[in-house]
């Protein structure tokens, strides 16, 4: 069955430290993942996806098949980063996504 | 804008009541989602719709709970003779397509079942 797991369910960093949420997944298939991001009382935002190899707001995500993981890293937290993300999985014709992390960026 | 709209914002019920919930996706997606969001749980897919009818309704977790989408554009969710489990935020989405485009939240209805 398809599944995606964030262990973290809170992730709390100071200013400047690095950061990195984990994401595990479980597909039979050839996996697409993203990150969704849900700032304060904001909508859920596309952070980025594995697809377009991409770094947004300094964040980068690499796919590894053989651990089936898509780990979501930022070399130097800044306090705007504070906000729930989620990780998902294109299964194929919608989204499946873990339970999310809070990231809390401490001043 | 040109966003996903979602109403009401906000709605409480008493137990036992109907509720409809609605969503308005960006014009000219074809893919329109509902999931629910809820502490703890995180994002549960209910339903998937492509144009006017829903490939995919596995999510919808029993009978009171059903959806429909007219003229590829409005979709409505009901949950019928709420329960105090049914409040969560109820999210709806949509994308271009459903294979290779990224989903457009709305903001959400938040639902509270007194």
């Amino acid at each position: 069955a398809q599944r995606v797991t964030q262990p973290e369910k809170l992730l709390s960093v100071f200013k400047g430290a690095p950061v990195e949420l984990k994401c595990n997944y479980s597909y039979s298939g050839s996996p697409e993942l993203f990150w969704y991001v849900q700032y304060s009382r904001q909508r859920l935002q596309l952070l980025l996806r594995h697809i377009s190899r991409e770094s947004i707001k300094g964040f980068t995500a690499d796919l590894n098949k053989g651990e089936t993981s898509f780990h979501l890293k930022k070399p130097f937290a800044q306090e705007e980063d504070s906000a729930m993300y989620y990780c998902a999985l294109r299964v194929p014709e919608k989204l499946v996504f873990g339970k999310g992390t809070k990231l809390t960026v401490n001043p | 804008g040109a966003g996903v709209s979602q109403s009401p914002s906000n709605k409480v019920t008493e137990k036992g009541k109907d509720v409809e919930l609605r969503c308005d996706p960006i014009s000219g997606h074809t893919a329109l989602y509902w999931y629910r969001q809820s502490l703890g749980q995180g994002l549960e897919f209910l339903i998937y719709f492509q144009g006017n009818s829903a490939p995919d309704k596995s999510g919808l977790p029993s009978d009171r709970f059903s959806a429909e989408r007219t003229g590829g554009s409005v979709s409505t969710l009901t949950i019928q003779r709420t329960q105090q489990e049914d409040s969560a935020v109820y999210l709806c989405a949509s994308s271009l397509g459903p294979y290779n485009s990224p989903l457009h939240f709305g903001n959400g209805t938040r639902l509270t079942v007194t």
